[in-house]
């Protein structure tokens, strides 16, 4: 299996509250990524990273910031928790080190299934 | 816009029989990556089988295999010789721009014996 933690595993919390999603990798890869999955829709892209600091938007990146301080590590944020945010988030990572490595595969981690209340 | 459909909500197969999830795809894209990932009921995303946009030969990974027909855009599933252990969810992808990534809706599979 792929070195990817996500913490924490579960979460309930209030609408308004703030929320971080931590995924660790022990891959070293350059590539990270945060989708959140709802039925009906698949997977849907939030925001991904390139490397540390570089991050960039995804398809549905609307109430969320991330943050890459560290190549081991990407944080999703939810600075103002809705209740239209409720889902299972998924991290994943992928191997390559510049362009033309799209055809490497993302490896996911385990899922947060978020509650907002 | 890229745009990935499985127009498959559910399908049936019985054990030890041959199946084919559909999967088609927009993009105008010329450089494009396509993936099958299954998705069991214990929830995490396992990766089955990648095709990339200037493959001339279909994809195989043991019993599955990608039926790839570029002019029709379409890039669906073979899985062959069914076990039990296929029901799930599974998702077709399609990456693009080194690092965009569309899924499917998604079909769920159920194996029966």
């Amino acid at each position: 299996d792929a070195g990817i933690t996500q913490s924490p595993r579960h979460k309930v919390t209030e609408t308004g509250t703030p929320v971080t999603l931590r995924c660790h990798q022990t891959e070293n890869h350059r590539y990270m990524y945060w989708y959140r999955q709802d039925p009906g829709h698949g997977l849907r892209l939030i925001h991904y990273s390139y490397g540390v600091k570089d991050t960039d938007k995804g398809e549905v990146s609307d109430g969320y910031s991330v943050s890459r301080s560290k190549t081991e590590d990407f944080l999703l944020t939810l600075e103002s928790a809705t209740s239209s945010q409720t889902s299972v988030y998924f991290c994943a990572i992928r191997a390559g080190t510049g362009t033309g490595d799209a055809n490497q595969p993302q490896h996911f981690g385990d899922g947060t299934r978020l509650s907002i209340l | 816009a890229q745009k990935i459909t499985q127009t498959q909500p559910g399908m049936f197969v019985q054990e030890k029989e041959a199946v084919t999830l559909d999967c088609t795809y927009d993009t105008s894209d010329q450089s494009y990556g396509l993936f099958w990932y299954k998705q069991p009921s214990s929830g995490e995303m396992i990766f089955l089988i990648y095709q990339g946009s200037y493959d001339e030969q279909n994809a195989t990974e043991g019993r599955y295999s990608l039926n790839f027909q570029k002019a029709r855009k379409s890039a669906n599933l073979v899985i062959s010789a069914s076990q039990l252990g296929d029901s799930a969810m599974y998702f077709c992808a399609m990456a693009y721009n080194n690092n965009d990534m569309r899924f499917g809706a998604g079909t769920r599979l159920t194996v029966k014996p």
